[in-house]
């Protein structure tokens, strides 16, 4: 079946750590994007890549840095210069005239 | 104010309920308008996807754009249990990869 599939589900950082999140999609989509998450609060954009070795910053792209080296991977690096890394990460890819198709998210926490 | 409204919840109905869940938004560009449901501790799945104003039914769920109000709604029939969930409302101006605007969600239950 095709989808989207995010690794780690669940995630633990240290103060001062770098963290990669994983997301490999099988639709063939050209776009794909990372979103956070926070309770009570709605999606807030990234970064996101409509071609490959190409990608833009979100509206909250500070402290998160993204590679696009294949048409079908787009992991997403978590910084030590992210302050509040504690959230619910999602990775979506989108073909025109379309939604989003999701991933199931990674939990990261800051431990 | 923020480009789009949704009301918060949480909401609470009966079994069999007709459930209605709103969004009121800002840009009067937008004319893709997109629902999606998300269960706890999951990613968003897409549930309605429409153009410009009208309604578009798909089993028991409708989704209604009005945009001389700026305002949508998707209506759920005959509600269940697993209906239970935040449903997320989204919207973007075009039809290539423009900026996808999500609403905070509302959280629904569904009590049997």
């Amino acid at each position: 079946d095709g989808g989207i599939t995010q690794s780690p589900k669940y995630l633990f950082r240290k103060e001062g750590q770098n963290v990669t999140l994983s997301c490999e999609q099988n639709l063939n989509h050209d776009a794909m994007y990372w979103y956070r998450q926070d309770p009570g609060q709605g999606l807030r954009l990234i970064y996101y890549s409509q071609i490959v070795n190409d990608f833009q910053k979100g509206d909250i792209a500070e402290g998160y840095s993204v590679s696009r080296e294949k048409k079908e991977s787009f992991p997403l690096t978590v910084t030590s210069a992210q302050k509040n890394p504690t959230a619910f990460y999602l990775c979506a890819s989108r073909t025109l005239n379309y939604g989003y198709t999701f991933g199931s998210g990674t939990r990261l926490t800051v431990v | 104010q923020k480009e789009v409204e949704q009301d918060p919840g949480p909401l609470s109905v009966p079994e069999g309920a007709i459930v209605s869940l709103n969004c009121t938004y800002s840009n009067s560009a937008f004319q893709y308008f997109m629902w999606y449901r998300q269960y706890s501790r999951k990613g968003p799945e897409l549930l309605m996807y429409t153009y410009s104003s009208g309604n578009k039914e798909d089993g028991r769920f409708t989704a209604q754009v009005d945009k001389s109000s700026k305002y949508i709604s998707l209506f759920i029939r005959d509600s269940q249990p697993s209906d239970s969930a935040t449903y997320l409302c989204a919207m973007s101006a075009g039809t290539s990869y423009d900026k996808v605007i999500f609403g905070p969600g509302t959280s629904l239950s569904v009590i049997p």
